[in-house]
């Protein structure tokens, strides 16, 4: 089945580390995004990718960084500078094309403990 | 800047009703218009996505329209059953697949 998954579900982070969330893609999809959602809220873009080796930030990079070294797959890492970084955590992919839909994975929640 | 509201925030309607779910945007250059369903804790389901040169599109029980001259954009939901309870989101694309969304509208559908 295609699809994109991300793991892990739950994440919890200890103050002052780093944490990487996985996001991977078999759908061949060249665009990846990922997303924060907040209680109550709509989801705000932290950084997106249209092709591989390349990405730009989005409205709240800050704290955030990373990679797209291959095409299947667009880790986040929340950075000790995050600092309010409890949320859920969601990540899509699109075909090229300014008309094609966004498929969404189904989230991490990270906390803090 | 563009900004996106969904009103109201909760819903909660009889099984059977037909509904219409709300969502304005402040500036009407947009690519298209897409409406996604969220069950609790999970991803999102694009559930039709409307170009900016269309009107309205159709699925199933669900039809949405958009009038970009106006800001806003409705989702349809005919017969409503509970399994369509959910949270429901509206997002449009700025550009660049770039999408502004709305807070989201969380609908209950009682048996």
């Amino acid at each position: 089945d295609g699809g994109i998954t991300q793991s892990p579900k739950y994440l919890f982070r200890k103050e002052g580390q780093n944490v990487t969330l996985s996001c991977e893609q078999n759908l061949n999809h060249d665009a990846m995004y990922w997303y924060r959602q907040d209680p109550g809220q709509g989801l705000r873009l932290i950084y997106y990718s249209q092709i591989v080796n390349d990405f730009q930030k989005g409205d709240i990079a800050e704290g955030y960084s990373v990679s797209r070294e291959k095409k299947e797959s667009f880790p986040l890492t929340v950075t000790s500078a995050q600092k309010n970084p409890t949320a859920f955590y969601l990540c899509a992919c699109s075909m090229q094309g300014g008309n094609q839909p966004q498929h969404f994975g189904d989230g991490t929640r990270l906390s803090i403990l | 800047k563009q900004e996106v509201t969904q009103i109201p925030a909760a819903l909660s309607v009889p099984e059977g009703e037909n509904l219409v779910l709300n969502c304005s945007f402040t500036d009407s250059a947009i690519y298209n218009l897409q409406w996604f369903r969220q069950d609790p804790g999970k991803g999102l389901t694009s559930l039709l996505l409307i170009q900016s040169s269309q009107r309205e599109q159709t699925s199933g029980r669900l039809n949405a329209s958009l009038d970009k001259s106006s800001g806003r954009s409705t989702l349809y939901i005919a017969a409503s059953q509970p399994g369509d309870s959910a949270t429901y989101l509206c997002a449009v694309n700025r550009g660049a697949q770039k999408l502004v969304f709305g807070q989201g509208t969380r609908l209950t559908i009682n048996p």
